[in-house]
């Protein structure tokens, strides 16, 4: 079953500005993890935040955690068109679990040139 | 990190066939785990395939429906039976990187299957 929801479900900017994303789950989590697709091909890992950690930083992408409110954000800065995919967040839950991944309804980021 | 073989990339089917899908991997993993994405939808996990055991299952996927092969260390296969229109997804194979839960994981290509 589905994690949680993802807001918004699709977002359309022009290149330079920067890009929100939520993802909301419902269990508790070792791990929330953003993945992106392109055209509906293979996934490619974007970041890692851990279930200790608030806040990630990778390149022009900032992750936030919220624990107590299950909840992430993903904010991509200076967009790109290149950057247009739809986004995933997926979650590790407690246990054994490792390597399953739950996944969020994603969304779709459009970035005009 | 990883790198996944998947073939075929994409197929049409006849409703009533079966078709295998092939994950290859660059290196040896304990498990690989097989997704299904459904137009326009999220990915949901069918299996989890060990080798040298059965694979194991999630809810709502069952064995006869999606027999899983998993003879070695790097190779797995799906197998899609008796298809509907319905099993017109993308179908994907995933790995992680190393064992532990703070692990990223890796995906084929994925195989895009259309059932007429």
């Amino acid at each position: 079953s589905q994690q949680g929801e993802e807001d918004p479900q699709a977002l359309s900017i022009q290149e330079g500005e920067n890009a929100t994303m939520n993802c909301s789950y419902k269990t508790s989590i070792n791990n929330l993890q953003w993945y992106r697709q392109n055209s509906g091909r293979g996934l490619v890992h974007l970041i890692l935040i851990r279930s200790n950690e608030r806040e990630k930083h990778s390149g022009r992408l900032r992750v936030t955690l919220d624990t107590s409110k299950k909840s992430s954000s993903l904010l991509i800065t200076a967009s790109r068109a290149a950057d247009t995919a739809s986004y995933f967040c997926a979650t590790v839950g407690g246990g054994t679990s490792y390597g399953k991944l739950t996944f969020g309804q994603g969304t779709i980021l459009t970035v005009h040139p | 990190s990883a790198v996944i073989s998947q073939k075929p990339s994409r197929d049409i089917c006849q409703r009533g066939t079966s078709l295998t899908i092939q994950c290859q991997v660059d290196s040896q993993v304990t498990m690989m785990f097989w997704y299904r994405q459904q137009p326009g939808q999220s990915l949901t996990l069918i299996a989890t395939a060990n080798q040298g055991s059965e694979a194991t299952y999630e809810s709502g996927f069952v064995i006869d429906k999606f027999p899983i092969s998993r003879p070695n260390l790097t190779f797995s296969t799906l197998t899609v039976s008796n298809m509907s229109p319905e099993d017109s997804s993308i179908y994907l194979c995933s790995v992680v990187g190393r064992e532990g839960v703070n692990t990223e994981a890796f995906f084929g290509q994925g195989t895009r299957l259309t059932v007429v």
